[in-house]
């Protein structure tokens, strides 16, 4: 399967605990991004990285947020103190960087966290 | 004010029944549009980017109206296996690293 994987694909902790995610994009894909969806809405944007770098990162993203790409292969989202209010469904994506055409995002198929 | 918004609907059509969706963008700088397919408990997946001259995938055809600033999604011929929620995505300007996500459109066609 070459399309984008994330582990794991549930996730239960109770609240206060750090949780993390991982993703591994598409190989050749440089761009990486973390999206959180709840229900009823649309993805909401994280923040993304462009190789190695974090290029971008949401105002929504609070201090106990932390995303890594250290080789600019696959990517970690760690939450620190969990919070009833982060319980949704984070979504990994990628996309190979192409400056002049329509960027296309190739979504995996997510982790369902539930904080108790 | 939401940067893209969408009716949720739902929108409920028997089968064959041409429906279509709107979306509207607030910025005007926006420069690439698409429509995503998002399946009950699944992950988003491409539908097909929106050109400004317009452009068309067998029964989805796809529009975009600059001026006032919305893009839209037909569906002719209704199928039972269009039933899901429609995303519609604004990405502010070329090369930008954020898609902007509106909260969807959810259509259920019923026999």
């Amino acid at each position: 399967d070459t399309g984008v994987s994330q582990n794991p694909r549930h996730k239960i902790t109770k609240r206060g605990q750090n949780v993390t995610f991982r993703c591994d994009p598409i190989s050749e894909h440089n761009r990486l991004y973390w999206y959180r969806q709840t229900l009823g809405q649309g993805p909401e944007f994280l923040t993304y990285f462009q190789n190695e770098a974090q290029l971008e990162k949401s105002r929504l993203l609070s201090d106990r947020f932390s995303a890594e790409r250290p080789k600019g292969s696959f990517s970690t989202l760690e939450i620190q103190r969990t919070e009833q209010g982060d319980s949704a469904m984070y979504l990994c994506a990628s996309s190979l960087d192409r400056s002049t055409t329509n960027e296309k995002l190739f979504f995996g198929s997510g982790t369902q966290l539930s904080v108790l | 004010r939401k940067e893209v918004e969408q009716d949720p609907g739902p929108f409920n059509v028997p089968e064959g029944a041409t429906v279509a969706f709107n979306c509207t963008y607030s910025n005007s700088a926006s420069q690439s549009f698409f429509w995503y397919r998002q399946d009950c408990r699944k992950e988003p997946k491409l539908l097909m980017s929106v050109y400004s001259s317009g452009n068309e995938d067998g029964r989805f055809t796809a529009q975009l109206n600059r001026a006032s600033q919305y893009i839209s999604l037909l569906i002719r011929d209704s199928k039972l296996s269009d039933s899901a929620t429609y995303l519609c995505v604004v990405i502010p300007y070329t090369n930008a690293g954020k898609s902007t996500f509106g909260d969807g459109t959810t259509l259920t066609v019923k026999p």
